[in-house]
């Protein structure tokens, strides 16, 4: 079944404890790219990746990396989460470079106490 | 910079009637796509539609339309007849080929509920 995985799907942590959001998708997209979502903001952009070891930021990068070193993983690292990084957080991926529609995981809820 | 609004934060119909939700789009680029995704409550997010700035042919899909417009920068979607299971926040999106290309701009969303 063509999916985009996300592990873990719920997650409590602390602030300033190192995590990783992996992100996985089976369907040989050159593209994928991680957003938040808080209520009333809708969907931003936190990074994304056109291929294997390209990366860039996208409209709220602050706080985050990520890498892309095999075509199919985009994790997501917090190296050092605040509090205002609690959120829902979603990968998606795409065939081609945006002209086509995006798949997207499940999502992972984040909270930073 | 590319920019999406969608002015409706919420709408509230009751069954069988008709709703449109505003999307509203600017961007500097010829060629650029526009893209409607649900999120329901179970919260996983669909894709809907995908548009072409090449393609203004409005489009229809069961209960389903779309209605692009260039003139006004406008990409409206509207529900004909509309059943609660179109209970969802959906979500109008922008991508642009060149400028900056790979950004995916979204909209706040519009969340509309569907009463019996």
């Amino acid at each position: 079944e063509a999916q985009v995985t996300q592990n873990p799907r719920y997650l409590i942590t602390v602030t300033g404890k190192k995590l990783t959001v992996t992100c996985s998708q089976n369907m040989n997209h050159e593209y994928m790219s991680w957003y938040r979502q808080d209520p009333g903001l809708g969907l931003r952009q936190i990074y994304y990746s056109m291929n294997v070891e390209v990366t860039d930021k996208g409209d709220v990068p602050e706080g985050y990396k990520v890498s892309r070193k095999e075509k199919r993983n985009f994790p997501l690292i917090l190296e050092s989460p605040s509090p205002n990084q609690t959120s829902l957080y979603f990968c998606a991926s795409s065939f081609g470079l945006l002209n086509n529609e995006q798949f997207f995981g499940p999502g992972t809820r984040l909270t930073v106490l | 910079a590319q920019k999406v609004t969608q002015a409706q934060t919420e709408i509230s119909v009751v069954e069988k009637e008709d709703v449109t939700l505003d999307c509203v789009y600017e961007t500097r680029d010829t060629t650029y796509y526009l893209f409607w995704y649900k999120q329901p409550p179970s919260g996983e997010l669909v894709f809907l539609i995908r548009r072409n700035s090449f393609d203004e042919q409005n489009e229809i899909s069961g209960r389903y339309s779309w209605n692009f417009q260039k003139s006004t920068s406008s990409f409206n979607f509207t529900i004909t007849a509309s059943q609660v299971v179109d209970s969802a926040v959906y979500f109008c999106a922008l991508s642009e080929a060149y400028t900056n290309a790979g950004k995916s701009t979204f909209g706040d969303g519009t969340t509309l509920t569907v009463k019996p």
